[in-house]
């Protein structure tokens, strides 16, 4: 596609429900990052990879959450047990290459756990 | 750990008021500078890349300038229109790790 797209847009989730949000980069991207956006901030940094390796998930903010991207492209974000201070947008960017070049990002998925 | 801070916060100007918004950042090793809009509800739309080697870039009515020496950055605004209205945010890419680090934004409104 032209952009990056992340699905689903908007989702509703029962506490202790879990959740799989996901992001399509732009074809041939090499680096895909995962962000947290809550309400009146900017992006908090989740994950990073690099092809198929996760090469920092320092911003994960329990066990709850993990992400991964298996072939290389297509990214899923899971949060298991999700709690009401999950709910945020999470925003997917990806960059052709490993370093120094523009990030180019989703329109997020906003999350609201009731 | 790195820092950005923007200010204003906020800002209110009148249509066609030229305007500048700051983002400063504690950690001078990063690879480039970003500046982003965000309409309410919608994602991340990218307006300037400064790579660390360059002072400034210009898109339009948009300039960007990096000092990167004194972890500072500054976007202006020329003849702002109510078009124009949204949240900027400032982000630098870390040369340590390669991620983005943002600021919290400022939300800009321009009243026609």
């Amino acid at each position: 596609g032209a952009g990056v797209s992340q699905s689903p847009r908007y989702k509703v989730a029962k506490r202790g429900q879990d959740v799989a949000l996901r992001c399509d980069p732009i074809s041939g991207h090499v680096s895909l990052f995962w962000y947290q956006q809550a309400l009146g901030q900017g992006p908090e940094f989740l994950t990073y990879f690099q092809n198929e390796a996760q090469l920092d998930k320092s911003g994960l903010p329990s066990d709850r959450f993990f992400a991964e991207r298996p072939e290389g492209s297509v990214s899923t974000l899971k949060i298991q047990r999700t709690q009401q201070e999950d709910s945020a947008v999470y925003l997917c960017a990806s960059s052709p290459r490993p370093v120094n070049t523009e990030a180019f990002f989703g329109q997020g998925t906003r999350l609201t756990v009731v | 750990k790195q820092e950005v801070t923007q200010i204003p916060a906020a800002l209110s100007v009148p249509e066609g008021e030229n305007l500048v918004l700051n983002c400063s950042f504690t950690d001078s090793a990063i690879y480039n500078l970003q500046w982003f809009r965000q309409d309410p509800g919608k994602g991340l739309t990218s307006l300037l890349l400064i790579q660390s080697s360059q002072r400034e870039q210009t898109s339009g009515r948009l300039n960007a300038s990096l000092d990167k020496s004194s972890g500072r950055s500054t976007l202006y605004i020329a003849a702002s229109q109510p078009g124009d209205s949204a949240t900027y945010l400032c982000a630098v890419r870390q040369e340590y790790g390669n991620k983005l680090v943002f600021g919290a934004g400022t939300i800009l409104r321009v009243k026609s």
